[in-house]
């Protein structure tokens, strides 16, 4: 089944480590997303990409860094210049064709804990 | 200025009652798309049904329902025959014209269905 895999599900980690979200995707998608959900908040867009080996800061994009390298792995370093780590973290995809209508396909979330 | 606004931060209903979930946006660009998702506790984001801004009728998919009025910038979901299943977040989500394929998220609205 094609679909969208975050892993690990749970994620804890010490105050100043860089840690690494895995996003991959086998749905054949070229745009992939990152977002970032505080609790009785929306979604918050960190970083998107639309094509291999480019992408772009979304609305909170410091302390975050991405790469895409391939068109099927969008993962996401937390580094220790976040302030505010702990947070649960969704990934998406969408297809490139029906821009304007294709809805985003999500993962099902890694939720960090910084201690 | 928030460009989804969900003011009703939790409802609940009936089992087997229909109910709607308010959403109102705000932008200038004439072409957008509005989207609704569904987040289980599990913490994954449902894709429900999506209205496009030139669409002339207002979109159903099963059991929902948009209830969009362009005037007044409102798009709200209509859930109807309420299932214990339903029981989750709901969130409404905006797409503007050239923002990519990035979706901007409300708040969100908890609902609650009552056996």
């Amino acid at each position: 089944d094609g679909g969208i895999t975050q892993s690990p599900k749970y994620l804890f980690r010490k105050e100043g480590q860089n840690v690494t979200l895995s996003c991959e995707q086998n749905l054949n998608h070229d745009a992939m997303y990152w977002y970032r959900q505080d609790p009785g908040q929306g979604l918050r867009l960190i970083y998107y990409s639309q094509i291999v080996n480019d992408f772009q800061k979304g609305d909170i994009a410091e302390g975050y860094s991405v790469s895409r390298e391939k068109k099927e792995s969008f993962p996401l370093t937390v580094t220790s210049a976040q302030k505010n780590p702990t947070a649960f973290y969704l990934c998406a995809s969408r297809t490139g064709t029906l821009q304007g209508i294709s809805p985003l396909h999500f993962g099902n979330g890694t939720r960090l804990t910084v201690t | 200025a928030q460009k989804i606004t969900q003011t009703q931060p939790g409802m609940f209903v009936q089992e087997k009652e229909a109910v709607t979930l308010d959403c109102t946006y705000d932008t200038s660009d004439p072409s957008y798309g509005l989207f609704w998702y569904k987040q289980p506790s599990s913490g994954e984001m449902i894709f429900l049904i999506y209205q496009g801004s030139y669409d002339q009728q207002n979109a159903t998919e099963g059991r929902y329902s948009l209830n969009f009025q362009k005037a007044r910038k409102s798009a709200n979901l209509v859930i109807s025959a309420s299932q214990l299943g339903d029981s989750a977040m709901y969130f409404c989500a905006m797409r503007e014209k050239g923002s990519q394929g990035n979706l901007i998220f409300g708040k969100g609205t908890k609902l609650s269905v009552k056996p």
